[in-house]
């Protein structure tokens, strides 16, 4: 069965400091997807970032940087130099392809504050 | 690239009424079609599956008369809330998986309100 966890239940930081949001997964498909979503306090999903298992490359898109590590099973998002707006909460989510036919199963969410 | 969209976005009803929320692939075809539901301070639950052609497959605890699925065609999906009470009131997202490629993308949710 897959699964999602985000070990960090909140994270609090100060404004200007990087922050890295860890996600550990467990699935036995060769096939599956990663994301990550942020949840502002105004309540939508907001899409950050998709990856296949068979693309490891770190990505970095502004801000944000991804670590895709197979071999621990991790997922890990930073955001460098934080600032207030980036304080939500923070979902990572696995989605089988073969075994469960994309179904998709969230971490709980990491809740992320960013002080001035 | 791909695109999933939800509507509506926002919605608020009166209890007693029932609502619809849309999700649409836009420039893909699905034929496998995802239902999520957030509840206060959780993280998202898969609700059902939605199959093109064939009756939704809810998970255990979701309730069918209440979340009614149809998934008509290879790009649109629906979630009926029938009858919404105030307890209803969550966060619905969709996803979408593509038929051709496997591929998996989200829409970008509704949140609906019953007052």
């Amino acid at each position: 069965a897959q699964k999602v966890t985000q070990a960090q239940t909140e994270i609090s930081v100060v404004e200007k400091e990087d922050v890295t949001l860890d996600c550990v997964y467990e699935t036995r498909d060769t096939t599956y997807y990663l994301f990550w979503y942020k949840q502002p306090p105004s309540g939508e999903l907001v899409f950050l970032i998709r990856r296949n298992s068979f693309d490891e490359q770190n990505e970095i898109s502004g801000r944000y940087s991804w670590n895709f590590q197979k071999s621990t099973s991790s997922f890990n998002f930073t955001i460098t130099a934080s600032q207030v707006v980036d304080s939500a909460v923070y979902f990572c989510a696995l989605s089988e392809v073969a075994t469960n036919a994309g179904k998709s199963t969230f971490g709980d969410g990491t809740t992320l504050t960013v002080k001035p | 690239g791909a695109v999933v969209s939800q509507h509506p976005s926002r919605v608020i009803c009166k209890s007693g009424t029932s609502v619809k929320i849309e999700c649409r692939s836009l420039d893909f075809q699905a034929t496998t079609m995802f239902w999520y539901r957030q509840f206060p301070k959780k993280s998202l639950m898969l609700m059902a599956t939605s199959n093109e052609g064939s009756k939704a497959t809810y998970e255990q605890g979701v309730e069918k008369d209440k979340f009614l699925i149809n998934h008509a065609s290879l790009t649109l999906s629906t979630l009926t809330v029938t009858s919404a009470h105030p307890e209803d009131s969550s966060f619905y997202i969709c996803s979408a998986r593509g038929t051709r490629t496997g591929e998996l993308f989200f829409g970008e949710g509704s949140r609906l309100t019953v007052l």
